[in-house]
């Protein structure tokens, strides 16, 4: 079983559509997380860091689930430059991060 | 934010030759920087740590005679990869932590496309 998985993908969204997607980590140890955006032939950004209350910033809103080992991410009021890939990010409590390969999201006009 | 560049940002070389690539940290002093690969459509993987003044630390299954890393100074860190083969064509990302701010922040350089053929 890999450390952090995210279902790869595509999500086809239409613009202005809300779309989740979700990452399941291992390791009940993980101290925290993030979900940094890649665009395609790029390096990821930081995109949010995940608390354990939940957090919102504008259109996106990341949840964290301890106890079922998952981090969530909503994207409401999709837009077209909202595609990219999405990856997940684990970090151990010796600062060492662990990578999910990313969900592909398009959205269509 | 923080800045980190790195050089060349595409490279094409033949097979057998070295590659060097650099990664600085550019307004910020960065005691650890990491070397990254990422191949297409996968996860970003780890290859090494990278210690201003000190060894770097390997994941297992990456050469260290292969893949030579220097931190010479705290904004610089360099990959060599020597005599390199087309299975070695990937992105590779640095990033780098600013020791004066947030521990948990990472800040990634544009990477560099290796081709080797």
């Amino acid at each position: 079983r890999k450390e952090v998985e995210q279902d790869p993908g595509p999500f086809n969204v239409p613009e202005g559509a809300t779309v989740a997607f979700n990452c399941t980590y291992s390791n009940s140890a993980s101290q925290s997380f993030f979900w940094y955006r890649q665009d395609c032939r790029k390096e990821p950004k930081l995109l949010m860091s995940v608390y354990s209350s939940g957090n919102e910033d504008g259109r996106f809103t990341a949840q964290l689930n301890r106890a079922s080992q998952y981090i969530s991410l909503l994207i409401r009021d999709s837009k077209l430059s909202d595609s990219a890939t999405y990856l997940c990010v684990v970090n151990m409590a010796n600062y060492q991060l662990i990578w999910g390969a990313g969900t592909k999201l398009i959205i269509k006009p | 934010g923080a800045v980190v560049s790195q050089h060349p940002s595409r490279v094409i070389c033949k097979s057998g030759t070295s590659v060097k690539i650099e990664c600085r940290s550019l307004d910020f002093q960065a005691t650890t920087m990491f070397w990254y690969r990422q191949f297409p459509k996968q996860s970003l993987m780890l290859m090494a740590t990278s210690n201003e003044g000190s060894k770097a630390t390997y994941e297992q299954g990456v050469e260290k005679d292969k893949f030579l890393i220097n931190h010479a100074s705290l904004t610089l860190s360099t990959l060599t990869v020597t005599s390199a083969h087309p299975e070695d064509s990937s992105f590779y990302i640095c990033s780098a932590r600013d020791i004066a701010g947030n521990q948990e922040t990472q800040y990634f350089g544009p990477g560099t496309r290796l081709l080797v053929l």
